[in-house]
């Protein structure tokens, strides 16, 4: 059973930083692309960021690059996202979600249960 | 990099069929075969349920179908049913620094 488990959220003031994890298992992590996903509060999903299987090819939203950056440990089957710089518009919760294919693409088919990261002073 | 646009809301009697419409642009949509699909109820996670246009994930009943023309894609759904309630997102392709890009969410009622 795959399972995807985020953790490392939580509340933080404004211009802070904080790193999210998501530990993977049920499934060959290095053979597949990984994202993450946030939905602010009563709103909508938003892709944040992805990276391939080799960690060869990454990508960032435009409202996150130059603050957030993403790897991964396959080693640990382990996702990251390091978020710096964090703003009140940052909050959401935060969803590590797996691809269906080793180059990172837009097709998620497993998704963890979201860990909440909340930008406040 | 803007989302893709969805209607906000739908709606439909059990039985019928319904379809919510996704537009993006030439940079997204119209350039790849790569638009998914995603139901999200409330408090849980969101899940696939169409991808690459129109494919079918296993275990994704078959009521549930997906087209596309131009920079608009659609999920239909038909024979409704009342699980099927439930917020609906599109997912494109955006290129290889922006992999995905979602459209705004649509509600489904069952009426």
């Amino acid at each position: 059973e795959v399972q995807l488990v985020e953790s490392g959220g939580g509340l933080v003031q404004p211009g802070r930083s904080l790193r999210l994890s998501c530990a993977a298992s049920g499934f060959t992590f290095d053979d597949y692309a990984m994202h993450w996903v946030r939905q602010a509060p009563g709103k909508g999903l938003e892709w944040v960021s992805g990276i391939s299987w080799n960690s060869g090819s990454i990508g960032y939203a435009d409202s996150v690059k130059g603050r957030f950056t993403i790897s991964r440990d396959n080693a640990k089957n382990s996702l990251y996202l390091q978020m710096n710089s964090l703003r009140a518009e940052d909050t959401a919760l935060y969803y590590c979600a797996k691809d269906m294919f080793p180059a990172a693409g837009s097709n998620f088919d497993y998704w963890g249960q979201g860990t909440l990261v909340t930008v406040s002073s | 990099q803007s989302a893709l646009t969805q209607p906000a809301s739908v709606s439909g009697s059990p039985g019928q069929s319904i379809t919510i419409s996704c537009t993006g642009t030439s940079s997204d949509v119209g350039s790849y075969n790569l638009v998914s699909w995603y139901q999200q109820h409330p408090g849980k996670a969101p899940k696939l349920m169409i991808y690459e246009v129109s494919k079918r994930p296993s275990g994704v009943s078959n009521r549930f179908s997906g087209s596309k023309s131009g920079n608009t894609a659609s999920l239909t759904i038909s024979g409704l049913q009342a699980e099927d309630e439930a917020d609906y997102y599109c997912c494109s392709y955006a290129g290889s620094s922006t992999f995905g890009v979602f459209g705004g969410g649509t509600k489904l009622t069952v009426l």
